[in-house]
């Protein structure tokens, strides 16, 4: 059984730009949850992907969307890049069921200079 | 909205003293999740508690919820080098939902 994998480990980008983090969810899972770290804060919920729908959002302007797709695995978008969008994001996944828990992945730095 | 509040925000203590770290809920806690991140890393899973007044222990770990108080505690017996790291509660967001709300984390430090 593998975990929750993401891709890439770290990355720097440039204000203005796009970005795409991918996140392979754990064998059998079927819900894709990902979630905003800052420096010394705790992760903030982005969205939820449950079987390729959108099943909650957080707090985050449209310029932050999603897919998930039918091997259940997940991609974040972020246009336009902010440098307040320079964090730890971290995915997780977990099975389709109320308050089935999240396993995270390792997390994606990003930085926006 | 629901916050969760956790203390201390960071620990040191001597290796082989016990500690505990609280997390207070600003609203009624349906489900609580303990996890463990090193820095930079992932969120590693502990345990999850879900009934008022559930303890739970893994290894030298045992987390306890208060469900009337609103809040969980987590108790280290015996600390080692290897629990060092930052100690993160998050809550189910109620029924249905599945997203969880976090606190901003304790840092815990062992001192040889």
């Amino acid at each position: 059984e593998t975990g929750v994998t993401q891709s890439p480990t770290h990355l720097i980008k440039t204000r203005g730009q796009q970005v795409t983090l991918r996140c392979s969810s754990q064998s059998g899972h079927n819900t894709v949850s990902w979630y905003q770290q800052a420096l010394g804060q705790g992760p903030q919920f982005i969205f939820q992907y449950y079987r390729e729908e959108e099943n909650g959002r957080g707090n985050f302007p449209p310029r932050f969307s999603g897919l998930q797709f039918p091997n259940y695995s997940s991609e974040l978008n972020v246009n336009a890049l902010e440098l307040d969008d320079s964090a730890l994001y971290l995915c997780a996944s977990s099975l389709g069921g109320y308050q089935e828990t999240q396993y995270f992945g390792p997390g994606t730095r990003l930085l926006v200079l | 909205s629901q916050e969760l509040e956790q203390s201390p925000q960071s620990l040191i203590v001597q290796e082989g003293k016990n500690l505990t770290i609280n997390c207070t809920s600003s609203k009624t806690l349906y489900g609580l999740y303990w996890y463990k991140q090193k820095y930079g890393e992932g969120l590693i899973f502990l345990m999850m508690l879900q009934k008022g007044g559930e303890e739970k222990s893994h290894e030298k770990i045992t987390a306890k919820l208060d469900e009337k108080k609103q809040q969980s505690s987590l108790h280290i017996t015996a600390s080692q080098p290897s629990h060092a790291g930052i100690y993160l509660c998050g809550a189910a967001g109620g029924q249905g939902a599945q997203k969880l709300v976090f606190g901003q984390g304790t840092r815990l430090t062992i001192n040889p």
